[in-house]
C-alpha cells in the first residue's frame, strides 16, 4: 500500500521554464511534507518542507503548494536550471512520528 | 564540518554470509535514522534511534537484521544469513532533533549485492 505517490517517473524541462513535480498520499494523519533532492551515487538532500497549516511555502526558486482536500501537494521550480536535474523524493510525516514515508520518485531533465 | 559518513560503498555478500554496515552521523545529532532503497524506489524506513535508544524499529523486515547505536553515536546495521532480496542502498540518516523539527540529513549510502 503506497500512501505517497509520484505518478510521474520522469519529466523533462526546457531550461529557464517552471518544472512542476507532483505528489499524492492518501494517509489523512500526514501533516507534514517534505521534497527531497537526489543525485546519482549521492543521498538525498533536503530542499524544502510544509506544514498542514499552511498552503503555501516558497523558498528562492522552490516553491511547494500543500492542497490538503485533494491528498496533493507539488513543488515548483522556477525557472528551471541545468543544476536542477536529479530525481526528487516527495516526504510525509506524521507529527510526533520519527519516520517519514516517501514517493518512487520522479526524475527531472533541465534541457539546454 | 563533516556530513553524515557511510562505510563501506559498495559491499558484495554471498547468500547466507553476514554483513555490517557503519553509519557515522552529524556530531550532535541526537536522532539516527536507517532506510532502505531498492532499485527505482523510494527510501523505505527501517529504524529510528534517539540517542542510544532505538525507539522505533518497525520497518526491519525481519529478524535477520539487526541495528544497534551502542554510545548514541556511531550506528550499525548487521544483516544476518543475507538473501537476495536484501539487495538495495541502505541509507543513514541524522538530525538534530527529530524529522518535523529539523531536516534529515543523508550518508551516501552502502550498496549490498547478494549474490
Amino acid at each position: 500500500d503506497q500512501q505517497v505517490k509520484q505518478n510521474s517517473p520522469s519529466l523533462s524541462v526546457q531550461e529557464g521554464r517552471i518544472s512542476i513535480l507532483n505528489c499524492d498520499y492518501t494517509n489523512s494523519m500526514f501533516d507534514y511534507f517534505l521534497w527531497y533532492k537526489k543525485y546519482p551515487a549521492e543521498g538525498p538532500t533536503f530542499l524544502i518542507s510544509i506544514s498542514s497549516i499552511k498552503d503555501k511555502n516558497e523558498d528562492g526558486r522552490f516553491t511547494v503548494f500543500l492542497n490538503k482536500s485533494a491528498k496533493h501537494l507539488s513543488l515548483h521550480i522556477v525557472p528551471s536550471q541545468p543544476g536542477d536535474s536529479a530525481v526528487y523524493f516527495c516526504a510525509a510525516s506524521v507529527q510526533g512520528a520519527q519516520k517519514l514515508v516517501f514517493g518512487q520518485g520522479t526524475r527531472l531533465t533541465i534541457n539546454p | 564540518g563533516a556530513g553524515v559518513s557511510q562505510s563501506p560503498r559498495y559491499k558484495v555478500a554471498k547468500r547466507g554470509q553476514d554483513v555490517a554496515l557503519r553509519c557515522d552521523p552529524i556530531s550532535g545529532h541526537v536522532s539516527l535514522f536507517w532506510y532502505q532503497q531498492a532499485l527505482g524506489q523510494g527510501p523505505e524506513f527501517l529504524t529510528y534511534f534517539q540517542n542510544e535508544a532505538q525507539l522505533d524499529k518497525s520497518g526491519l523486515p525481519s529478524d535477520r537484521f539487526f541495528a544497534e547505536r551502542p554510545e548514541g553515536s556511531v550506528s550499525t546495521l548487521k544483516i544476518q544469513r543475507t538473501q537476495q532480496e536484501d539487495s538495495a542502498v541502505y541509507l543513514c540518516a541524522s538530525s538534530f532533533q527529530g524529522v518535523t523539527n529539523s531536516p534529515l540529513h543523508f550518508g551516501n549510502g552502502t550498496r549490498l549485492t547478494v549474490t
